[in-house]
């Protein structure tokens, strides 16, 4: 099966610009997690989604990311504006059902602010 | 809330030596408990997972993690590294809830294998 679709790979951009994340999971997942991985650091949950709802969002900095999965397939990262904290890698996820036998990760978008 | 612990930021072993990874979590039930390991520039990739039952777990490359639920630990083994192993290695633990399934992670050991 096809894994998990992530793009760009790489991102440069100057602080206070926007930027997108695309993510395009698994068929037939109905879950699907952006995850935030700072260097050195283990990935942290940002967003939580089942189908096409919002199941958990409480550690998404909301006064600037935003984030969406319209027709419960596809989803999309947004940060406006970037801060220089934002430098990351930027994981999407997705799992069958609750999560629980694991969850299979994209490559990976990694954003530098500068 | 759940936590991960991942005492040892970095290990360097000689290939062919012993590896023992070291995880310890924090979780008020039974756990779902993981390991993944991350090659440069790539995503995570599930190395084995327990449930319950046999508390040794085998999983792919040749990787073994034992849970220890007297000392919360899921420590991840190999008897002989390959330099291909060298990458860097994340313990989870999963917590099923109303407030939506969550996969939380420690913060990795990163994994040098000296030829």
């Amino acid at each position: 099966e096809a894994g998990v679709a992530q793009s760009p790979r790489y991102k440069i951009i100057e602080k206070r610009q926007s930027v997108a994340f695309w993510c395009n999971p698994i068929s037939g997942h109905a879950t699907l997690y952006w995850y935030q991985q700072i260097l050195g650091q283990g990935p942290k949950l940002l967003i939580q989604f089942q189908n096409n709802g919002v199941v958990d969002d409480s550690q998404l900095p909301k006064d600037r990311f935003s984030a969406e999965r319209l027709k419960g397939v596809d989803s999309t990262l947004k940060i406006q504006p970037a801060k220089l904290e934002d430098s990351a890698v930027y994981l999407c996820a997705s799992s069958s059902g609750q999560g629980i036998y694991g969850y299979t990760f994209g490559s990976g978008t990694r954003l530098t602010v500068v | 809330a759940q936590s991960v612990t991942q005492p040892d930021i970095h290990i360097t072993v000689s290939e062919g030596a012993s590896l023992e990874l070291r995880c310890n979590y924090s979780y008020g039930a039974t756990p779902y408990l993981f390991w993944y390991v991350q090659s440069p520039g790539q995503g995570l990739q599930l190395l084995l997972k327990y449930f319950s039952g046999d508390t040794l777990v085998q999983g792919i490359k040749g990787f073994e993690a034992e849970f220890k639920r007297s000392q919360s630990s899921f420590n991840l083994r190999k008897p002989s590294v390959h330099w291909s192993d060298a990458a860097e290695y994340f313990c989870a633990v999963f917590s099923p809830g109303g407030g939506g399934n969550k996969l939380t992670f420690g913060t990795g050991t990163q994994l040098k294998v000296e030829l």
